[in-house]
């Protein structure tokens, strides 16, 4: 079993429509949680750090946690095709330093 | 404003030359960086965690006498492609964290072997 998952994709959404892209993992204990977004041949970059249960909203973005059933989710609201990029998921087990991360999801925006 | 950067952002080498690139983290200093390759459409794959005034980390099947790691400074961890061939040819990325657990990447360098 992976220790994080995420849909490949491609998720195709509309331009204006609430993109919503899932993860899960498999270490119970994982304490700190975030999405990075990678336009292609580029490297990653953070958009979404979470920590607590429940929902974390940044512009239009929000993340979403649930420990109980071990995931994660984000959310962009009013999607753009400049939205259009490969989001990763990635979670650091036990708040040390070895990040492991999901092989993310290829989101397209259509206009 | 960038956090990481790396140097080159590209470069084409003959097959059987080596080829550093170089990853410094700026305004912070990083006493673990990590070193990432991927391949075109791949997802990332950690190569190995580098140490500041130790030996790096590599992770499995990772050749660590073919990719060497420095990390001499509190600021600047360098890989060393040794012998490169054209399967070598990938995205290589470095990441730092600053302060807490968020974890920056720098912007990649394209290694491209003929």
């Amino acid at each position: 079993q992976k220790e994080v998952e995420q849909n490949s994709g491609p998720l195709s959404v509309p331009e204006g429509a609430i993109a919503s892209l899932n993860c899960t993992y498999s270490d119970r204990v994982s304490q700190s949680f975030f999405w990075y977004r990678q336009y292609s041949g580029k490297s990653p970059e953070l958009i979404m750090s979470i920590y607590s249960n429940g929902d974390k909203e940044d512009g239009r973005f929000t993340a979403q946690l649930n420990k109980a059933s071990q995931y994660v989710s984000l959310l962009i609201r009013d999607s753009q095709p400049s939205d259009s990029a490969t989001y990763l998921c990635a979670v650091n087990p036990t708040g040390g330093f070895k990040t492991i991360f999901g092989a993310g999801t290829r989101l397209f925006v259509k206009a | 404003g960038a956090v990481v950067s790396q140097h080159p952002s590209w470069v084409i080498c003959k097959s059987g030359t080596s080829v550093k690139i170089e990853c410094r983290s700026l305004d912070f200093q990083a006493t673990t960086m990590f070193w990432y390759r991927q391949f075109p459409k791949q997802s990332l794959m950690l190569m190995a965690t580098s140490n500041e005034g130790s030996k790096a980390t590599y992770e499995q099947g990772v050749e660590k006498d073919k990719f060497l790691i420095n990390h001499a400074s509190l600021t600047l961890s360098t890989l060393t492609v040794t012998s490169a061939h054209p399967e070598d040819s990938s995205f290589y990325i470095c990441s730092a964290f600053r302060g807490g657990d968020e974890q920056f990447f720098g912007p990649g360098t394209r290694l491209t072997v003929l």
